[in-house]
């Protein structure tokens, strides 16, 4: 069983620039949640992707987007960085099926973003 | 909205001895999940134990376990025994029935002197 999986690693961009972000759920899974964790802070919720579809979000601007692929990869899209968006950019993976039980997530390594 | 807050930003312990971490929270919800995971060096999120807001017995898992007083609105870890490996942030995390998201705590810093 494969975990989930993040990258790149590191990613270094300027401000007003764009990037992208990849995630594999892991095998199985069919749901997607991102979070932000800024140095020193707890992560926070951005979005939640479910048959490629949001599912909810977090307090974050329209320059965060995402997409969720039919293999239920993901992508987290930033637009005109800013400064304050240096973070670490979690996702998670977890299976959604019926019922309001709870789905545990399985988080990836993370990719680490810095703005300059 | 809910929060959750976690007061000690540092703890450290002894090897082999006991270390309890604190957390409360804030939510209007009747159902609902606590959490807490693992953050090693390695920055992967480790779910450590769980607990189900309307099971009155408190959650273990080997040497982990919790002290939850839902009307305090209260969930500590404890950990006993421990070890080396047991260094890393630890966050408390809330979410609730059917809800798609985590809600964390700032986070406690555990060092284990050996």
């Amino acid at each position: 069983e494969t975990g989930v999986t993040q990258s790149p690693t590191h990613l270094i961009k300027t401000r007003g620039q764009q990037v992208t972000l990849r995630c594999s759920s892991q095998s199985g899974h069919n749901t997607v949640s991102w979070y932000q964790q800024a140095l020193g802070q707890g992560p926070q919720f951005i979005f939640q992707y479910y048959r490629e579809e949001e599912n909810g979000r977090g307090n974050f601007p329209p320059r965060f987007s995402g997409l969720q692929f039919p293999n239920y990869s993901s992508e987290l899209n930033v637009n005109a960085l800013e400064l304050d968006d240096s973070a670490l950019y979690l996702c998670a993976s977890s299976l959604t099926h019926g019922g309001s039980g709870f789905n545990e997530q399985f988080f990836g390594p993370g990719t680490r973003l810095t703005v300059l | 909205a809910q929060t959750v807050t976690q007061s000690q930003p540092e703890m450290s312990v002894q090897e082999a001895e006991t270390v309890t971490l604190s957390c409360t929270y804030d939510t209007s919800e009747s159902d609902y999940y606590l959490f807490w995971y693992k953050q090693p060096p390695s920055r992967q999120m480790i779910l450590v134990i769980r607990q189900e807001a309307y099971k009155q017995q408190n959650a273990t898992e080997n040497r982990f376990s919790v002290n939850f007083q839902k009307a305090a609105k209260s969930f500590s870890l404890k950990i006993s025994d421990s070890q080396l490996g047991d260094a890393a942030m630890y966050f408390c995390a809330y979410t609730g029935r059917g809800a798609q998201k985590l809600v964390f705590g700032q986070g406690t810093r555990l060092t284990i002197n050996p």
